[in-house]
C-alpha cells in the first residue's frame, strides 16, 4: 500500500478555506485516495474519495492533479467544529475493508 | 439507518485477563473491520471479516482474534491482557460496492488494562 506523508498540524481561522496536501508518490493504478476525519473519542468519519481530476461533495473538495502523486483536501470556510484530525488514506478501492491510516493532520481552528 | 454500535463502551480489566467486544455493523453491511487506536502507535488495522470469513489480517500477535456470525455481527477477542493493550478498539463496517469503499465507524470501546 502507498505511503502517505501530510503535515502534522496546521492552524486556521474561521471562515476560511483550508487546504491540507498529501503526498504519496508510490500510488498504484488502482488505487484511490479517500479523506476521513476524527473528533477525540469518536470514530473517524468519511469526507471524500477520488480517483483522479477533481471531487466535490457538500462538505468538502478533492483535488487530484495529472500524475495522481499528490492530492489536496479542501474544507471552505471553516468553522471551529472543524477542528479535528484529517487522515488522507490511499488504496483499492473495493473489495477490502482494511484501511492504512498514517499520522494524520491535526487542524486547530481559531475564533 | 442505525449506524454501528459497539459495547461495552468503556471497559477495564487487569493483566493477563481477557476481554471480548462486541459490534453490530449497519444493516446490510457484510464487512466488518477491526481497528485499535493509541496516541503512540495511531490508528492501525487488526483484522477484516466478510460472510463470517477472516479476509485480512494486521500485525498483532494472536492474543487478538475474531469472529463474525451469520448476522454479520462481530466480536473481538484479546487474551493474556497486557498493559500496553489498553487502547481505543474501532469497529467499522462497509457495503464494499467496487469503487467506492466507504467504512463506517463505531463509538469504540475504551479498555483500560490495570
Amino acid at each position: 500500500l502507498a505511503k502517505t506523508t501530510q503535515p502534522i498540524s496546521m492552524d486556521s481561522y474561521e471562515g476560511q478555506e483550508v487546504n491540507i496536501t498529501c503526498s504519496h508518490n508510490n500510488i498504484a493504478t488502482n488505487d484511490y485516495i479517500t479523506w476521513y476525519q476524527q473528533f477525540p473519542s469518536q470514530g473517524p468519519r468519511f469526507i471524500i474519495q477520488g480517483y483522479k481530476t477533481k471531487v466535490t461533495n457538500e462538505v468538502a473538495s478533492l483535488f487530484i492533479p495529472a500524475d495522481r502523486k499528490s492530492s489536496t483536501l479542501s474544507l471552505p470556510r471553516v468553522s471551529l467544529s472543524d477542528t479535528a484530525v484529517y487522515y488522507c488514506l490511499v488504496g483499492p478501492s473495493s473489495n477490502t475493508g482494511k484501511l492504512i491510516f498514517g499520522q494524520g493532520t491535526t487542524l486547530q481552528v481559531k475564533p | 439507518k442505525a449506524g454501528v454500535t459497539q459495547t461495552p463502551r468503556y471497559l477495564i480489566k487487569t493483566r493477563g485477563q481477557q476481554v471480548t467486544l462486541s459490534c453490530s455493523p449497519i444493516s446490510g453491511h457484510r464487512s466488518v473491520s477491526w481497528y485499535q487506536q493509541t496516541p503512540g502507535q495511531g490508528l492501525q488495522f487488526l483484522f477484516e471479516y466478510f460472510s463470517e470469513t477472516q479476509r485480512n489480517k494486521g500485525n498483532f500477535p494472536g492474543r487478538f482474534s475474531g469472529r463474525q456470525f451469520s448476522n454479520s455481527r462481530s466480536e473481538m477477542n484479546v487474551s493474556t491482557l497486557e498493559l500496553g493493550d489498553s487502547a481505543l478498539y474501532l469497529c467499522a463496517s462497509s457495503l464494499l460496492i467496487d469503487n467506492y469503499n466507504e467504512q463506517f465507524f463505531g463509538p469504540g470501546t475504551r479498555l483500560t488494562v490495570l
